[in-house]
C-alpha cells in the first residue's frame, strides 16, 4: 500500500524567504507524486504533478518540486515566499500501475504561514 | 483548464433532513469522479468512487444507506446524505478525473462543500 508523510504540519516563513515543504512517500513502485493547494473554504487546486520525465517540475505561483527516487521524496520549494502563498498544502501519490478508479493517496497537510 | 463545480457551496438544514450536493464536470468528461470528506485542519477522507452508470465503490467505514452516491451521466455525480445529523456536519469535496487524458492524469477538485446539520 501506498502512503504519504508531509513532515512538518506547520511551517511559518518570512515574506521573501525560501519556502520548503517536505514529502515523502512510500511505495512499491515509483508513483505518481503530486501537490495541491488549499486556500481556506476552497477546495484544492493543483500546483504541479510528476508522473515521468524530468525530475524537477515546475508549477503554478513559482513552485517547484524534485522527485528523488533514492530519497522517496518529493519536496516542495519555492524562492521567495510572498504573503498570498498562505495556505494549506498537500501531497499526494498515486499507483502508475492502478486503473481509473484509483483514488489519489493524501499526506495529513502542511499548513504554510507567511509572516510580513 | 479542466473545471469542477459543486453546488451548493454552503447548506445549513435540521436534523434528520437529507441534502443532496451536486459535483459537476464543466468542460470536460469524468468517468470517474470521487468523493472526500474533510474536517477541520485535517486532510481528506476518500469516502467513495464514483463511476458513471454503475453503482458506487464505498470505502471501510462508509456507511452507503447514508451517502447516497449517483453518477448518471459523465459531467454529473450526487451526493446525498440522508436522515442527516450533526456529526454528519463537514466539508464535501468531490474530485473528477478526464478519462479521456487517461488514468494517471489529475484530478480536478472542486470547491467543496460546507455541510452545517444543527
Amino acid at each position: 500500500a501506498q502512503s504519504v508523510t508531509q513532515l512538518g504540519s506547520h511551517v511559518s516563513v518570512s515574506e521573501g524567504a525560501l519556502v520548503l515543504l517536505r514529502c515523502n512517500y512510500s511505495s512499491s513502485v515509483p508513483p505518481y507524486l503530486f501537490w495541491y493547494v488549499q486556500y481556506p473554504n476552497q477546495g484544492l487546486q493543483l500546483l504541479l504533478k510528476y508522473t515521468t520525465g524530468a525530475t524537477l517540475v515546475k508549477g503554478i505561483n513559482g513552485f517547484e518540486a524534485e522527485f528523488k527516487k533514492s530519497e522517496t521524496s518529493f519536496h516542495l520549494t519555492k524562492p521567495s515566499a510572498h504573503m498570498s502563498d498562505a495556505a494549506e498544502y498537500f501531497c499526494a501519490v498515486s499507483d502508475p500501475r492502478g486503473s481509473g478508479n484509483t483514488p489519489l493517496v493524501f499526506g495529513k497537510g502542511t499548513r504554510l504561514s507567511v509572516i510580513a | 483548464g479542466a473545471v469542477v463545480s459543486q453546488h451548493p457551496s454552503w447548506v445549513i438544514c435540521k436534523s434528520g433532513t437529507s441534502v443532496k450536493i451536486e459535483c459537476r464536470s464543466l468542460d470536460f468528461q469524468a468517468t470517474t469522479m470521487f468523493w472526500y470528506r474533510q474536517f477541520p485542519k485535517q486532510s481528506l477522507m476518500l469516502m467513495a468512487t464514483s463511476n458513471e452508470g454503475s453503482k458506487a465503490t464505498y470505502e471501510q467505514g462508509v456507511e452507503k444507506d447514508k451517502f447516497l452516491i449517483n453518477h448518471a451521466s459523465l459531467t454529473l455525480s450526487t451526493l446525498t446524505v440522508t436522515s442527516a445529523h450533526p456529526e454528519d456536519s463537514s466539508f464535501y469535496i468531490c474530485s473528477a478525473r478526464d478519462h479521456l487524458a487517461g488514468w494517471g492524469e489529475t484530478q480536478y477538485f472542486g470547491p467543496g462543500t460546507r455541510l452545517l446539520v444543527l
